[in-house]
């Protein structure tokens, strides 16, 4: 079956714009996660969620980083006036549940601030 | 708060070859230990995963992960590696109760060599 898709695979923005990342999990994953890695640096936490609602965003750097999950499925990672320290990978990645189950990782996006 | 340390950034080794890549926790309460593979151009995958019971815990293509709780390491061994198994390895924990967030090392790189 279809895995976790990311969209866009690569975005190149402006310092100061405002950019969204997109994560489609696998159908019936109820669990959906945002990390954030760095050049030469495991995954960072960001937030996690348990349906709609974020159950831990304790890992968003500040105020500038949302996420959303309207309806259980799709998640949207916001980024307000972007900085160059945001360029990163961003990863999603979803489970039928919260640990210890198998989180599944989708391909990244790789943002790039200028 | 729970962390995580990968001894080695890097390990070169000859095809056939035993291989150890080392991780070491801290952390004030239990967690679940996993080890995760990202081959190159690829997502993260998950090798194994230690929840309790048996110490020793078997994964995909052959590896295999001791938990030692009195000295706070996973490490993970395989006794013959391929040319195949070339990729970036990372262990990671969650706390074992009300724990969502996940936290990962930096990564072991693991380059098979012929």
């Amino acid at each position: 079956g279809a895995g976790v898709s990311q969209t866009p695979s690569n975005k190149v923005t402006e310092k100061g714009k405002y950019v969204e990342l997109r994560c489609d999990p696998i159908s019936g994953h109820t669990a959906l996660y945002w990390y954030r890695q760095s050049l030469g640096q495991g995954p960072e936490f960001l937030i996690y969620f348990q349906g709609t609602g974020a159950a831990d965003d304790s890992g968003l750097p500040n105020d500038r980083f949302f996420a959303v999950r309207p309806e259980g499925s799709v998640s949207t990672l916001k980024i307000q006036r972007t900085e160059r320290g945001d360029s990163a990978v961003y990863l999603c990645a979803s489970s039928l549940g919260a640990p210890p189950e198998t989180q599944y990782f989708g391909p990244g996006t790789r943002l790039l601030v200028l | 708060a729970q962390s995580v340390t990968q001894l080695d950034s890097q390990v070169p080794v000859f095809e056939e070859a035993p291989v150890e890549l080392r991780c070491n926790y801290s952390s004030s309460v239990s967690v679940y230990l996993f080890w995760y593979v990202q081959y190159p151009n690829q997502g993260l995958q998950l090798l194994l995963k230690y929840l309790s019971g048996s110490t020793l815990v078997k994964g995909i293509n052959g590896f295999e992960a001791e938990f030692n709780k009195s000295q706070t390491s996973f490490h993970l061994r395989k006794p013959s590696v391929h040319i195949s198994d070339t990729a970036e390895y990372f262990c990671a924990v969650t706390r074992n109760t009300g724990g969502f967030k996940t936290i990962f090392g930096a990564g072991t790189r693991l380059f098979v060599k012929a």
